[in-house]
């Protein structure tokens, strides 16, 4: 099955720039990429979604290098409102299940 | 518009009973999800249904029976309930399901909390 490893836990300030890495070695040829994000009591919602190279929309952007064994979500200036859970996602192998990581919590203090 | 609604919101109920946990979608998705998030707020999917077709169906107990009698609609039926069968239940909609199944959006209802004593 396909695993994600994201960091736990990270704490930021207003204004910084926060990045968060996923790992996730067994991607299939044909995934793609996939970060939500979960305030409390709340469904996630989806932030942004990527297959290669660089993807930037309104609130985020996302990198993946070549291998794409990995991906980073960048969340420029964060505001205390983006304190929440971020999930990385992407398919197994199959490309029957959908796997979540165990998400990273991210705290942003004033 | 609630986009994907889900009642009740809250259900606590005791061990051993049978309780239905509904799903709607306003969205004309094709493809609904259930999935569970448990107390470490780890999130993985249970089922997957596709215009009423069973797509997705992981390692769950059989206690747990997801039924769509129509596009729109996609409910949870578990049995024999158990304490460990405690959590968040979402359910979930996509456009459509893809040969990769990641790469549609997913839209979320805002969950149903499950307790069972």
């Amino acid at each position: 099955l396909a695993k994600t490893t994201q960091p736990i836990s990270m704490d930021s300030y207003e204004g910084q720039e926060v990045n968060i890495t996923c790992s996730h070695n067994n991607i299939a040829t044909n995934d793609y990429i996939t970060w939500y994000q979960q305030f409390p009591s709340q469904g996630p919602r989806f932030i942004i979604q990527g297959y290669k190279t660089k993807v930037t929309n309104e609130v985020a952007s996302l990198f993946i290098p070549a291998d794409r064994k990995s991906s980073t979500l960048s969340l420029p200036r964060v505001s205390l409102s983006d304190t929440a859970v971020y999930y990385c996602l992407v398919g197994d192998q199959a490309g029957t299940a959908l796997i979540f990581g165990k998400g990273t919590t991210l705290s942003v203090s004033s | 518009d609630t986009a994907v609604s889900q009642t009740p919101k809250y259900l606590v109920t005791q061990m051993g009973n049978d309780k239905s946990i509904k799903c709607e979608q306003n969205l004309g998705h094709d493809t609904m999800y259930w999935y569970k998030q448990d107390s470490k707020k780890f999130l993985k999917i249970m089922f997957s249904y596709n215009n009423k077709e069973l797509i997705i169906n992981e390692t769950v107990p059989n206690r747990f029976s997801p039924k769509s009698p129509d596009k729109a609609h996609l409910n949870l039926h578990i049995n024999s309930l158990e304490l460990g069968d405690s959590a968040v239940y979402f359910c979930a909609s996509s456009q459509h399901l893809a040969a990769s199944i990641s790469t549609y959006e997913q839209y979320f209802g805002p969950g149903t909390r499950l307790t069972v004593t």
